[in-house]
């Protein structure tokens, strides 16, 4: 099976401006989660989506949105960029509708300059 | 909300030897506890896991026992080589909650 694949793998934004990333995960998985990965905060929980339903959302702004289709695939939406939202941003999958047995895509390291 | 602790934040140790990774929860409702490992510019993978009704379970050389009366769970590796060598996470699901809480990583070097 193919793994969780992430598009773009880098992208580098200006401050004020969005960005979309794109997530597909594992064929067959449902669940599909988003992390962010700074070295200051280590791994954070954006928000998790289940059939197309965000069941959970981190501690994050308004400006981070997601969405899930009925393909399972999956993107996240960041508005109004700051400085501080230059990350690795990492989603993962998994087959059931809990965390158990999460596997990660390579992720998407965003710059805002 | 759950709060993992993870400790040492860097261990060094000899090819060869062994290397414990330490981590503790605050939610007792947390059931559900992987580790990953990180290499530098990969993405995490997962290595093992446990569940909460298990006190330890083992593949290869890695292993990792849970204490729930104490909310702490360990990862074990023996035997260490030179590509253990990466950053390694700690994480435990809250019963319901559907998302992981990730310790702080133990950067973990192998000298060969």
């Amino acid at each position: 099976k193919a793994g969780v694949t992430q598009t773009p793998r880098y992208l580098i934004k200006t401050r004020g401006q969005q960005v979309t990333l794109s997530c597909s995960p594992i064929s067959g998985h449902r669940s599909v989660s988003w992390y962010q990965q700074t070295p200051g905060q280590g791994l954070q929980f954006l928000f998790e989506y289940f059939s197309e339903t965000q069941r959970n959302k981190g501690n994050f702004p308004g400006r981070f949105s997601g969405r899930q289709f009925s393909n399972s695939r999956s993107e996240m939406n960041v508005s109004t960029l700051e400085l501080g939202d230059s990350a690795l941003y990492l989603c993962a999958s998994s087959l059931s509708w809990s965390a158990y047995e999460q596997y990660f895509g390579p992720g998407t390291r965003l710059t805002v300059t | 909300g759950e709060n993992v602790e993870q400790h040492p934040s860097t261990l060094s140790v000899q090819e060869g030897d062994s290397a414990v990774i330490k981590c503790t929860y605050s939610d007792s409702a947390s059931n559900y506890f992987p580790w990953y490992k990180q290499e530098l510019g990969k993405r995490p993978q997962l290595i093992i896991d446990i569940r909460s009704n298990v006190g330890e379970k083992k593949d290869q050389r890695i292993a990792v026992t849970l204490n729930k009366t104490a909310k702490h769970f360990s990862l074990h590796i023996t035997e260490t080589q030179p590509e253990d060598s990466a950053v390694y996470f700690c994480a435990s699901e809250v019963t319901g909650a559907n998302n992981l809480f990730f310790g702080t990583g133990t950067r973990l070097t192998v000298i060969p």
